[in-house]
């Protein structure tokens, strides 16, 4: 599975635009791109998933290139309840997904 | 609806001391996985099943053992538990495909002394 790279931490204010971004240099044909958000005492939940071009949802957009070797998890007008560390999975589009998560990055959103 | 339900949530073992952690889900789910989570880190994959009767190590197996019991139950063992495997383990469960969202259950926080 492709190895996936991204900063450790990120600060930024309320209502900013935040843009994290992943790099997933060998990544595979039928790899698709998935961010997970995970706050203090819980478990990661899923944010987005994309496999080229971009993608959108009610919470995140997701870019990709068209080489596919990154990726970036953007988060329109933040908020102090998005502070939370953001994962960044390549994970296979078949049968017996392996998942593995990186460090994350860790973003605070200050007042 | 439940989810992922992982039960103990909190646990306190003896060096030595074994346990078995327990998962379930109920979203008729085929793979099933074990992740620990040490203070300020990632998530690291203990081991995965892709489906009823397969089971795959992960990134750290060693000191582990599971058991896909059923396509419902995913429960994970510690024979001989150690103060290194102190630590949050997270079970989660995914369906095949293109969609590879992960579920995951609310945690059980180990210690070992």
């Amino acid at each position: 599975l492709a190895k996936t790279t991204q900063p450790i931490s990120m600060d930024s204010y309320e209502g900013q635009e935040v843009n994290i971004t992943c790099s997933h240099n060998n990544i595979a044909t039928n790899d698709y791109i998935t961010w997970y958000q995970q706050f203090p005492s819980q478990g990661p939940r899923f944010i987005i998933q994309g496999y080229k071009t971009k993608v959108t949802n009610e919470v995140a957009s997701l870019f990709i290139p068209a080489d596919r070797k990154s990726s970036t998890l953007s988060l329109p007008r933040v908020s102090l309840s998005d502070t939370a560390v953001y994962y960044c999975l390549v994970a296979r589009g078949n049968a017996g997904n392996m998942l593995t998560f990186g460090g994350g990055t860790r973003l605070m959103v200050k007042p | 609806n439940a989810g992922v339900t992982q039960t103990p949530k909190f646990q306190v073992l003896k060096t030595g001391q074994s346990m078995t952690l327990q998962c379930a889900q109920d979203m008729n789910h085929n793979s099933m996985y074990w992740y620990r989570q040490d203070p300020g880190m990632g998530l690291r994959l203990i081991y995965y099943s892709a489906s009823e009767g397969t089971t795959d190590k992960g990134e750290v197996p060693n000191g582990y053992n599971v058991s896909r019991l059923n396509k419902r139950e995913f429960s994970l063992r510690l024979e001989s538990a150690a103060p290194s495997q102190t630590s949050v383990y997270f079970c989660a469960s995914s369906e095949w495909g293109q969609n590879t969202e992960a579920f995951f259950g609310q945690g059980t926080r180990l210690t070992v002394v």
